[in-house]
Formats: structure tokens, C-alpha cells, sequence
């Protein structure tokens, strides 16, 4: 059963739009919540987290809301740019004896177009 | 840039072969892992070290077996190679500190293609 849940593969923002990724989970005892992002052919790279005590991380153009009561997290990108496209990753961590292992999203796909 | 290397970064290989991928990293990271990559599966855990010889599986872990004999390298490999291990494999870091002790990164990957 997937614990990490991305349910839309894509999403095509406008330049200068907002946009928003979603992302819900299962497993109430994860620690921290992390984005990953990816671009072709390149390793994933951390974009932004947020703990599981807080309800809002914000970074720049990037903000990640958490509501723990709905089990569900989202990335806000504000403006939206074309090198912003990529393939953008929800992960989970419950820290344990594997330390940060993660647990990944089936991932969401982002086109901004110019 | 975190300084982790795969190698090889392509491989072509046929079914019932060895293959051994290695991670090498030069940050000194306690923890490295081994994930594989899968339209449709995001990333997946295949094994973890938690220190030199200390290794453990993870959620995708059958068909592979891992080794580390030095903090800076961990090898995958794959003892009988099948076509469902067709796939991209990134190798992880990550160290337990006070400050973004949750933070990964992340290896180029590997291209592994079984035919």
C-alpha cells in the first residue's frame, strides 16, 4: 500500500501563475515531510521541508502547507518560471535504524510554459 | 554539490548476468542507500548502510544484495540480472546533524538496461 501519494502526474502552469502540487499520505507517524526536485537524465535534488509540527515552511518563491488532520501536504511555487519544470517529488521520513530513508511519491511532472 | 559519484552511468547487460554498481562518495556520510527509479513508482529503497558493514533491506530489496567495506563506497549488486531490473539506481547520502539531519543527496544514476 502506497504510504506517499501523488495522484497527479502533470500539471501546466503559465509563467508568472501560481503552482500548486499536492500530495497525501498515509502513515501518521512520519517526521518530516521533504520536495525533491528532478530534472532529465540528473539525481534529485532537495528543494524545501517541513516538520511535522509546523504547518507552513516558506523559501523564497517556494511554500510548503502541511494539514495533519487531512494527512495531506502541498507545494505552492510562486511566480511560476520555465526552468521551475521538472519532475517534482513528495517524500516522507519516519526516522528509525535506516535513518533518512525515504519514502517517495510516484512523483507530479511541472511544464511552465513562457 | 555533495561529492557522491556512480559508476558505471550506463550499462547495457544480459539476463542471468552479474552486475555491480558502486556509490562513492567523499563527504564522510554515515548513512548511504540505494534507491531505483520506475515509471509510475517514483523512487523505491532497495538496501540502506547505516555504517561500515551494517546493512540492511529495504522495501524493494529481492534480486539484490549490497556491500560496504569502506565509508566512502557502497556497491549494489544484482547476483542474476532479470528485465524487471531494467531501471535508473541513485545512490544516497545523509548524515545525522543538528541542522537538516533530514536532508539526502543524491548520486547522477545509473542506466541499467537487462535484455
Amino acid at each position: 500500500d502506497q504510504q506517499v501519494k501523488q495522484n497527479s502526474p502533470s500539471l501546466s502552469v503559465q509563467e508568472g501563475r501560481i503552482s500548486i502540487l499536492n500530495c497525501d499520505y498515509t502513515n501518521s507517524m512520519f517526521d518530516y515531510f521533504l520536495w525533491y526536485k528532478k530534472y532529465p537524465a540528473e539525481g534529485p535534488t532537495f528543494l524545501i521541508s517541513i516538520s511535522s509540527i509546523k504547518d507552513k515552511n516558506e523559501d523564497g518563491r517556494f511554500t510548503v502547507f502541511l494539514n495533519k488532520s487531512a494527512k495531506h501536504l502541498s507545494l505552492h511555487i510562486v511566480p511560476s518560471q520555465p526552468g521551475d519544470s521538472a519532475v517534482y517529488f513528495c517524500a516522507a521520513i519516519r526516522f528509525n535504524q535506516a535513518g533518512t530513508a525515504l519514502i517517495f511519491g510516484k512523483g507530479t511532472t511541472l511544464s511552465v510554459s513562457s | 554539490d555533495a561529492g557522491i559519484t556512480q559508476s558505471p552511468r550506463h550499462k547495457v547487460t544480459e539476463t542471468g548476468t552479474p552486475v555491480t554498481l558502486r556509490c562513492h562518495q567523499t563527504e564522510n556520510h554515515r548513512y548511504m542507500y540505494w534507491y531505483r527509479q520506475d515509471p509510475g513508482h517514483g523512487l523505491r529503497l532497495i538496501h540502506y548502510s547505516y555504517g561500515v558493514k551494517d546493512t540492511d533491506k529495504g522495501e524493494v530489496s529481492d534480486g539484490y544484495s549490497v556491500s560496504r567495506s569502506k565509508t566512502e563506497d557502497f556497491l549494489l549488486t544484482l547476483e542474476s540480472a532479470t528485465s524487471s531490473q531494467t531501471s535508473v539506481y541513485f545512490c544516497a547520502i545523509s548524515e545525522i546533524s543538528p541542522v537538516k539531519w533530514y536532508e539526502q543527496y543524491f548520486g547522477p544514476g545509473t542506466r541499467l538496461t537487462v535484455t
